[in-house]
Protein backbone atom coordinates (compact mmCIF):
# COMPACT_ATOMS: atom_id res chain seq x y z
CA UNK A 1 0.00 0.00 0.00
CA UNK A 2 0.77 3.61 -0.71
CA UNK A 3 1.85 5.67 2.20
CA UNK A 4 0.94 9.71 2.94
CA UNK A 5 2.94 11.38 5.83
CA UNK A 6 1.70 14.28 7.55
CA UNK A 7 4.26 15.05 9.70
CA UNK A 8 2.36 18.13 11.37
CA UNK A 9 -0.79 17.34 13.81
CA UNK A 10 -1.52 20.92 14.55
CA UNK A 11 -0.59 24.54 13.40
CA UNK A 12 -1.29 28.16 13.50
CA UNK A 13 -1.80 31.03 11.69
CA UNK A 14 -2.81 34.43 11.93
CA UNK A 15 -6.09 35.67 10.05
CA UNK A 16 -4.71 37.06 6.90
CA UNK A 17 -1.49 35.28 6.89
CA UNK A 18 0.09 32.73 4.87
CA UNK A 19 0.73 28.94 6.23
CA UNK A 20 2.15 26.18 4.34
CA UNK A 21 0.87 22.15 5.53
CA UNK A 22 3.27 19.81 4.60
CA UNK A 23 2.97 16.17 2.79
CA UNK A 24 4.50 13.37 1.58
CA UNK A 25 4.60 9.80 -0.01
CA UNK A 26 5.57 6.77 -0.64
CA UNK A 27 5.28 5.46 -4.56
CA UNK A 28 6.71 3.00 -6.96
CA UNK A 29 4.14 4.42 -9.95
CA UNK A 30 4.76 7.31 -12.50
CA UNK A 31 1.49 8.03 -12.88
CA UNK A 32 -1.06 9.28 -10.21
CA UNK A 33 -2.81 12.21 -8.94
CA UNK A 34 -2.69 13.99 -5.25
CA UNK A 35 -5.89 15.87 -3.27
CA UNK A 36 -6.05 18.41 -0.04
CA UNK A 37 -9.24 17.55 1.68
CA UNK A 38 -10.75 19.92 4.26
CA UNK A 39 -12.65 18.48 7.09
CA UNK A 40 -14.32 21.35 9.29
CA UNK A 41 -16.22 20.30 12.50
CA UNK A 42 -19.04 19.28 10.23
CA UNK A 43 -16.88 16.56 9.65
CA UNK A 44 -17.94 16.57 5.75
CA UNK A 45 -15.02 16.35 3.41
CA UNK A 46 -14.70 18.68 1.37
CA UNK A 47 -11.98 18.95 -1.77
CA UNK A 48 -9.94 21.76 -1.60
CA UNK A 49 -7.14 21.54 -4.38
CA UNK A 50 -6.01 18.49 -6.77
CA UNK A 51 -2.81 17.94 -8.53
CA UNK A 52 -1.82 15.37 -11.64
CA UNK A 53 1.50 14.03 -11.56
CA UNK A 54 2.96 14.33 -14.88
CA UNK A 55 1.94 18.21 -14.94
CA UNK A 56 4.79 20.16 -13.92
CA UNK A 57 2.79 23.10 -13.07
CA UNK A 58 1.64 23.62 -9.75
CA UNK A 59 -2.18 23.76 -9.12
CA UNK A 60 -3.63 27.15 -7.77
CA UNK A 61 -7.49 27.09 -6.41
CA UNK A 62 -8.07 31.00 -5.39
CA UNK A 63 -6.17 31.64 -1.94
CA UNK A 64 -5.40 27.60 -2.03
CA UNK A 65 -2.17 26.48 -4.35
CA UNK A 66 0.37 23.32 -3.76
CA UNK A 67 4.18 23.36 -3.97
CA UNK A 68 4.31 19.99 -5.85
CA UNK A 69 8.09 17.97 -6.28
CA UNK A 70 7.63 15.00 -7.97
CA UNK A 71 11.19 13.64 -7.32
CA UNK A 72 10.98 14.79 -3.89
CA UNK A 73 7.48 13.10 -3.69
CA UNK A 74 6.53 16.30 -1.82
CA UNK A 75 3.03 18.08 -1.74
CA UNK A 76 2.27 20.67 0.35
CA UNK A 77 -0.34 23.26 0.52
CA UNK A 78 -0.41 26.82 0.69
CA UNK A 79 -3.23 29.17 1.98
CA UNK A 80 -2.81 32.44 1.39
CA UNK A 81 -5.14 35.38 3.30
CA UNK A 82 -5.87 33.08 5.73
CA UNK A 83 -9.77 33.52 7.00
CA UNK A 84 -11.58 32.04 10.19
CA UNK A 85 -13.48 29.43 7.95
CA UNK A 86 -10.46 27.59 7.23
CA UNK A 87 -10.07 26.24 10.76
CA UNK A 88 -10.27 22.59 10.04
CA UNK A 89 -8.46 19.52 8.96
CA UNK A 90 -6.61 18.98 6.41
CA UNK A 91 -5.56 15.78 4.88
CA UNK A 92 -3.70 15.12 1.66
CA UNK A 93 -4.37 11.93 -0.51
CA UNK A 94 -3.10 9.93 -2.78
CA UNK A 95 -4.08 7.94 -5.72
CA UNK A 96 -2.41 5.79 -8.23
CA UNK A 97 -3.49 3.10 -10.88
CA UNK A 98 -5.77 0.73 -8.69
CA UNK A 99 -8.33 3.15 -7.88
CA UNK A 100 -7.44 3.03 -4.08
CA UNK A 101 -7.09 6.23 -2.44
CA UNK A 102 -4.71 6.55 0.81
CA UNK A 103 -4.92 9.83 3.34
CA UNK A 104 -2.41 10.89 5.74
CA UNK A 105 -2.96 11.54 9.39
CA UNK A 106 -4.24 15.07 8.85
CA UNK A 107 -2.88 18.48 10.04
CA UNK A 108 -5.57 20.28 12.32
CA UNK A 109 -5.71 24.08 11.29
CA UNK A 110 -6.10 26.70 13.78
CA UNK A 111 -6.81 30.27 12.42
CA UNK A 112 -6.36 33.35 15.59
CA UNK A 113 -8.51 36.23 14.86
CA UNK B 1 -26.00 16.12 -10.66
CA UNK B 2 -24.60 13.96 -8.20
CA UNK B 3 -25.49 12.70 -5.18
CA UNK B 4 -24.26 10.49 -1.94
CA UNK B 5 -26.88 9.48 0.69
CA UNK B 6 -25.33 7.81 3.95
CA UNK B 7 -27.36 6.39 7.04
CA UNK B 8 -27.50 6.52 9.59
CA UNK B 9 -25.90 10.13 10.82
CA UNK B 10 -25.23 8.37 13.92
CA UNK B 11 -25.64 5.16 15.64
CA UNK B 12 -25.19 3.24 19.38
CA UNK B 13 -24.73 -0.35 19.51
CA UNK B 14 -23.71 -2.58 22.30
CA UNK B 15 -20.89 -4.78 21.87
CA UNK B 16 -21.57 -8.28 19.71
CA UNK B 17 -24.81 -6.82 18.25
CA UNK B 18 -24.75 -6.86 14.51
CA UNK B 19 -23.93 -3.52 12.10
CA UNK B 20 -25.42 -2.75 9.03
CA UNK B 21 -24.64 0.67 7.15
CA UNK B 22 -25.67 2.09 4.05
CA UNK B 23 -24.41 4.46 0.71
CA UNK B 24 -26.17 4.79 -2.21
CA UNK B 25 -25.50 7.10 -5.32
CA UNK B 26 -27.43 9.11 -7.49
CA UNK B 27 -27.03 10.62 -10.85
CA UNK B 28 -24.40 8.51 -12.16
CA UNK B 29 -23.64 4.95 -13.17
CA UNK B 30 -21.37 2.06 -12.50
CA UNK B 31 -18.98 4.22 -9.72
CA UNK B 32 -16.29 3.28 -7.77
CA UNK B 33 -17.86 2.85 -4.06
CA UNK B 34 -15.47 3.24 -0.72
CA UNK B 35 -15.71 2.57 2.65
CA UNK B 36 -12.74 4.32 5.56
CA UNK B 37 -13.18 4.65 8.71
CA UNK B 38 -12.01 7.43 10.87
CA UNK B 39 -10.89 6.68 14.37
CA UNK B 40 -11.32 10.39 16.79
CA UNK B 41 -8.69 12.80 15.53
CA UNK B 42 -7.08 10.56 13.34
CA UNK B 43 -6.45 9.95 9.16
CA UNK B 44 -9.11 7.79 6.80
CA UNK B 45 -8.70 4.23 7.25
CA UNK B 46 -9.28 2.64 3.75
CA UNK B 47 -11.56 -0.57 4.40
CA UNK B 48 -13.49 -1.89 1.50
CA UNK B 49 -13.52 -0.46 -2.03
CA UNK B 50 -15.59 -1.54 -5.17
CA UNK B 51 -15.26 -0.88 -8.62
CA UNK B 52 -18.26 -3.03 -9.94
CA UNK B 53 -21.07 -4.97 -8.61
CA UNK B 54 -20.62 -8.21 -6.09
CA UNK B 55 -16.49 -6.94 -6.78
CA UNK B 56 -15.27 -5.94 -3.29
CA UNK B 57 -11.64 -5.43 -2.32
CA UNK B 58 -10.78 -5.70 1.71
CA UNK B 59 -8.18 -3.37 2.56
CA UNK B 60 -7.90 -4.31 6.24
CA UNK B 61 -8.75 -7.28 7.80
CA UNK B 62 -11.12 -7.46 10.43
CA UNK B 63 -14.51 -8.55 11.29
CA UNK B 64 -16.15 -5.87 8.81
CA UNK B 65 -17.62 -7.11 5.66
CA UNK B 66 -19.09 -4.82 2.92
CA UNK B 67 -21.43 -5.91 -0.01
CA UNK B 68 -22.60 -4.48 -3.47
CA UNK B 69 -26.04 -5.95 -4.04
CA UNK B 70 -26.99 -3.24 -6.65
CA UNK B 71 -24.55 -0.67 -8.97
CA UNK B 72 -24.95 2.10 -6.71
CA UNK B 73 -25.40 1.01 -3.40
CA UNK B 74 -22.55 -0.03 -0.77
CA UNK B 75 -23.66 -1.67 2.53
CA UNK B 76 -21.09 -2.13 5.34
CA UNK B 77 -21.53 -4.65 7.66
CA UNK B 78 -20.58 -7.21 10.80
CA UNK B 79 -21.84 -10.05 12.61
CA UNK B 80 -20.57 -8.87 16.24
CA UNK B 81 -19.56 -5.49 16.96
CA UNK B 82 -16.72 -4.83 18.88
CA UNK B 83 -15.73 -1.72 21.19
CA UNK B 84 -13.00 -1.15 18.65
CA UNK B 85 -14.88 -0.89 15.63
CA UNK B 86 -16.41 2.63 16.77
CA UNK B 87 -15.44 5.31 15.18
CA UNK B 88 -16.74 7.55 11.91
CA UNK B 89 -17.48 6.08 8.99
CA UNK B 90 -17.19 7.89 5.57
CA UNK B 91 -18.65 6.14 2.35
CA UNK B 92 -17.19 7.99 -0.49
CA UNK B 93 -17.47 7.53 -4.98
CA UNK B 94 -15.58 8.55 -7.85
CA UNK B 95 -16.29 8.19 -11.39
CA UNK B 96 -15.04 5.23 -12.66
CA UNK B 97 -11.29 5.91 -14.34
CA UNK B 98 -8.93 4.35 -17.07
CA UNK B 99 -6.06 2.27 -15.71
CA UNK B 100 -3.64 4.64 -16.21
CA UNK B 101 -5.00 7.45 -15.34
CA UNK B 102 -7.38 8.29 -12.56
CA UNK B 103 -8.65 12.20 -12.14
CA UNK B 104 -12.06 12.12 -10.62
CA UNK B 105 -11.42 13.11 -6.88
CA UNK B 106 -13.48 11.25 -3.98
CA UNK B 107 -16.87 12.54 -3.20
CA UNK B 108 -17.64 11.71 0.40
CA UNK B 109 -21.25 11.44 2.59
CA UNK B 110 -21.85 12.74 5.89
CA UNK B 111 -20.75 9.74 7.34
CA UNK B 112 -22.01 7.83 10.18
CA UNK B 113 -20.85 8.05 14.13
CA UNK B 114 -20.73 5.08 15.11
CA UNK B 115 -20.57 4.03 19.23
CA UNK B 116 -20.42 0.63 20.47
CA UNK B 117 -20.72 0.39 24.04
Amino acid sequence: AQTVTQSQPEMSVQEAETVTLSCTYDTSESDYYLFWYKQPPSRQMILVIRQEAYKQQNATENRFSVNFQKAAKSFSLKISDSQLGDAAMYFCAYVGNFNKFYFGSGTKLNVKP
Amino acid sequence: SQTIHQWPATLVQPVGSPLSLECTVEGTSNPNLYWYRQAAGRGLQLLFYSVGIGQISSEVPQNLSASRPQDRQFILSSKKLLLSDSGFYLCAWTRTGTASSYNSPLHFGNGTRLTVT
